[in-house]
């Protein structure tokens, strides 16, 4: 069975420092992989997703993850971080072999950001 | 175009009482799918529906079930509520079921069993 692991629970960082928030995967082959976020009492945001091709997948907001198949890992990046970054971060795997919607979620990495 | 809408956004149940929540996707989704999020479990999948059929299923009880419509709205319903069903329950559309399709997920229904 598929998993997802995300290692930190809460970050804090200063506004304009760069952000990096890890994501290691279980599954056997090459899953999908997302990461989305949620604001507080909102539902989920995709930021980005990678399904095959150029390891490093830009998405929304300014966010960029890395896939590193030998690593297992899909960690998401920000160069500077705004206050408006501030929020819980899912990491996110999904079967290429299943259902689009079928995915497995990390515990989340909640983000603060200082000013 | 709008998004995924969830109804209602807060409710308060009494235990061992009945509730349904809905769903409608965005237009043209046909897949719709359901989470739970809690602080303690996390976010975890409940089902899925394509085409007015179950597709996929999660690890819960019977007690949690679901339907969609020939318009692909969808609801799900928890029957006899405990305490610990009190939860964010999530709804996602996606345009199909085929793995590689972006799923978008609506604001959720905050669901309190007291």
């Amino acid at each position: 069975a598929q998993s997802v692991t995300q290692p930190d629970i809460h970050i804090t960082v200063s506004e304009g420092a760069s952000l990096e928030l890890r994501c290691n995967y279980s599954y056997g082959a090459t899953p999908y992989l997302f990461w989305y976020v949620q604001s507080p009492g909102q539902g989920l945001q995709l930021l980005l997703k990678y399904f095959s091709g150029d390891t490093l997948v830009q998405g929304i907001k300014g966010f960029e993850a890395e896939f590193k198949r030998s690593q297992s890992s899909f960690n998401l990046r920000k160069p500077s971080v705004h206050w408006s970054d501030a929020a819980e971060y899912f990491c996110a795997v999904g079967d290429p072999t299943g259902t689009a919607s079928k995915l497995t979620f990390g515990t989340g990495t909640r983000l603060q950001v200082t000013l | 175009k709008a998004g995924v809408t969830q109804t209602p956004r807060y409710l308060i149940k009494t235990r061992g009482q009945q509730v349904t929540l809905s769903c409608s996707p965005i237009s043209g989704h046909r897949s719709v799918s359901w989470y739970q999020q809690t602080p303690g479990q996390g976010l975890q999948f409940l089902f899925e529906y394509f085409s007015e059929t179950q597709r996929n299923k999660g690890n819960f009880p019977g007690r949690f079930s679901g339907r969609q419509f020939s318009n692909s709205r969808s609801e799900m319903n928890v029957s006899t509520l405990e305490l610990g069903d009190s939860a964010l329950y999530l709804c996602a559309s996606s345009f199909d079921s085929f793995s590689g399709n972006t799923i978008y997920f609506g604001e959720g229904s905050w669901l309190t069993v007291v």
